[in-house]
């Protein structure tokens, strides 16, 4: 089975940055993604990692090491739009992925 | 707007009642997807159609029936539901390639309450 393990809820203040860390344990791998889902909404792709490293994109960036079974979302320059769940989500093989319980992002003022 | 319409977005029904969730992909997608999300729990996948054909289905108990006609329509026949099936009924799609990433699209979702 796959066990993906991502905090229940975090706060930052509007203009920081946050890292949302995400730890799995498969059998193997085959990519790991972020969404983001704000409230009521369909979640939405952020990002793909499949190798180790960093991924940027824009304020957003994914980072992945695949020997420790790790990965992490950081967010810069904080809006309030920014305030939803993060979901992480593993494969294994195949195409299928599976996903943590997410994390429910507030950013105030 | 993600390409994935699902209808309808809200639905009430007693236990005895028989309805059914639509869900339309316009992306050219080749795989489509029923997840349940459900307060406080992760995405549970329910079943997976790849090439019309039914791939996955997670123990799902048969009162949930799903039905793929071609490869842009995906339906979730439901009958005779329990209470603990009120849940997000979350369809997505995505394009399954050796050169493509995987990402699903994901509609809007179904709220489902059972009385």
């Amino acid at each position: 089975g796959q066990n993906i393990d991502q905090p229940t809820e975090m706060t930052a203040t509007e203009g920081a940055i946050v890292q949302i860390n995400c730890t799995y344990q498969t059998s193997g791998f085959n990519g790991l993604f972020w969404y983001q889902q704000h409230a009521g909404e369909a979640p939405t792709f952020l990002s793909y990692n499949v190798l180790d490293g960093l991924e940027e994109k824009g304020r957003f960036s994914s980072f992945l090491s695949r020997s420790k079974g790790y990965s992490y979302l950081l967010l810069k320059e904080l809006q309030m739009k920014d305030s939803a769940s993060y979901l992480c989500a593993v494969r294994d093989w195949g195409y299928i992925p599976t996903f943590g319980r997410g994390t429910s992002l507030i950013v105030h003022p | 707007e993600t390409g994935v319409t699902q209808t309808p977005r809200h639905l009430v029904m007693g236990m005895t009642n028989k309805k059914s969730l639509k869900c339309e992909q316009h992306l050219g997608h080749n795989a489509m997807y029923w997840y349940k999300q459900s307060a406080k729990k992760p995405l549970e996948l329910m079943f997976v159609y790849n090439f019309k054909e039914q791939t996955e289905n997670n123990s799902v108990p048969s009162r949930f029936s799903p039905e793929c006609p071609n490869s842009s329509h995906l339906f979730l026949h439901l009958h005779t539901l329990q209470p603990e099936d009120s849940a997000l009924y979350l369809c997505a799609s995505s394009l399954i390639s050796a050169a493509n990433t995987g990402e699903l699209f994901f509609g809007e979702g179904s709220r489902l309450t059972v009385l």
